[in-house]
C-alpha cells in the first residue's frame, strides 16, 4: 500500500521554464509534507515542507503547494537550472505518530539547456 | 553537508555475514532515524530513536536491530545477510520529537552495502 505516490518517474525541462512536479498521497493523518532533492551517490537534501494548516510555501525558485481536498501536492521550480537535475522526492509524515517519513518513489528532473 | 555523517561509505561483504552501519546525528539532534533505498525502490523506513530510546519500529528485518549511545550516535547491526539486503542504508537525524508535525529531517551521504 503506496500511501505516497509520485506518477511521473521522470521530467524533462527546459532551462529557464518552469517545472512542477506533483505528488499524491492517501493517508488523511498527514499533517506535514516535505521535499527533497537527491543528487546520485549522495544522501537526500531537505529543499521546503509545508505543513497541512497552509497552502502554500514559497522559498527562493521552489514553491510547495498543498490541495488538501484533493490530497495532492506540487513542487514548483521557477526557473529550472540545469543544477536542478536529480531525482526529487516527497514525503509525508504525521504529528503525534512514529514521526517516520513516508516516501514517494520519486521523479527524475532533467533540465536541457 | 547536511552534518549527518556516515560510516562506512561502502560495505561489500559475504551472505550469513555480520555488519555495523554507524551514524553520528546533526549537533544538538536527539532523533536519529534510518531508512533503507533498494534498487528502484523509494526510501523505507526501518527505525527511529529518540535520545537513546527505540520510538518506532517500520518495515525493519528481525535480522536488523539497532541502538543510540548516549553519545547520540547510533549503529544498525544486519547479521545473516542475504543478497537482498544489498541496498543504500540512510540515517537521517532530527531535533524534533512529540506531538509537533515540523519534522524536517537531515540525511547522510549513506552506506551502500553490497552483499556477494
Amino acid at each position: 500500500d503506496q500511501q505516497v505516490k509520485q506518477n511521473s518517474p521522470s521530467l524533462s525541462v527546459q532551462e529557464g521554464r518552469i517545472s512542477i512536479l506533483n505528488c499524491d498521497y492517501t493517508n488523511s493523518m498527514f499533517d506535514y509534507f516535505l521535499w527533497y532533492k537527491k543528487y546520485p551517490a549522495e544522501g537526500p537534501t531537505f529543499l521546503i515542507s509545508i505543513s497541512s494548516i497552509k497552502d502554500k510555501n514559497e522559498d527562493g525558485r521552489f514553491t510547495v503547494f498543498l490541495n488538501k481536498s484533493a490530497k495532492h501536492l506540487s513542487l514548483h521550480i521557477v526557473p529550472s537550472q540545469p543544477g536542478d537535475s536529480a531525482v526529487y522526492f516527497c514525503a509525508a509524515s504525521a504529528s503525534g505518530g512514529a514521526q517516520k517519513l513516508v516516501f514517494g518513489q520519486g521523479t527524475r528532473l532533467t533540465i536541457n539547456p | 553537508d547536511s552534518g549527518v555523517t556516515q560510516t562506512p561509505k561502502h560495505l561489500i561483504t559475504a551472505t550469513g555475514q555480520r555488519v555495523t552501519l554507524r551514524c553520528s546525528p546533526r549537533s544538538g539532534d536527539l532523533s536519529v532515524y534510518w531508512y533503507q533505498q533498494s534498487l528502484d525502490q523509494g526510501l523505507q523506513f526501518l527505525i527511529h530513536y529518540y535520545n537513546g530510546e527505540e520510538r518506532a519500529k517500520g518495515n525493519i528485518l528481525e535480522r536488523f536491530s539497532a541502538q543510540q549511545f548516549p553519545d547520540l550516535h547510533s549503529e544498525l547491526n544486519l547479521s545473516s545477510l542475504e543478497l537482498g539486503d544489498s541496498a543504500l542504508y540512510f540515517c537521517a537525524s532530527s531535533v524534533v520529537f512529540g506531538d509537533s508535525s515540523y519534522n524536517e529531517q537531515f540525511f547522510g551521504p549513506g552506506t551502500r552495502l553490497t552483499v556477494l
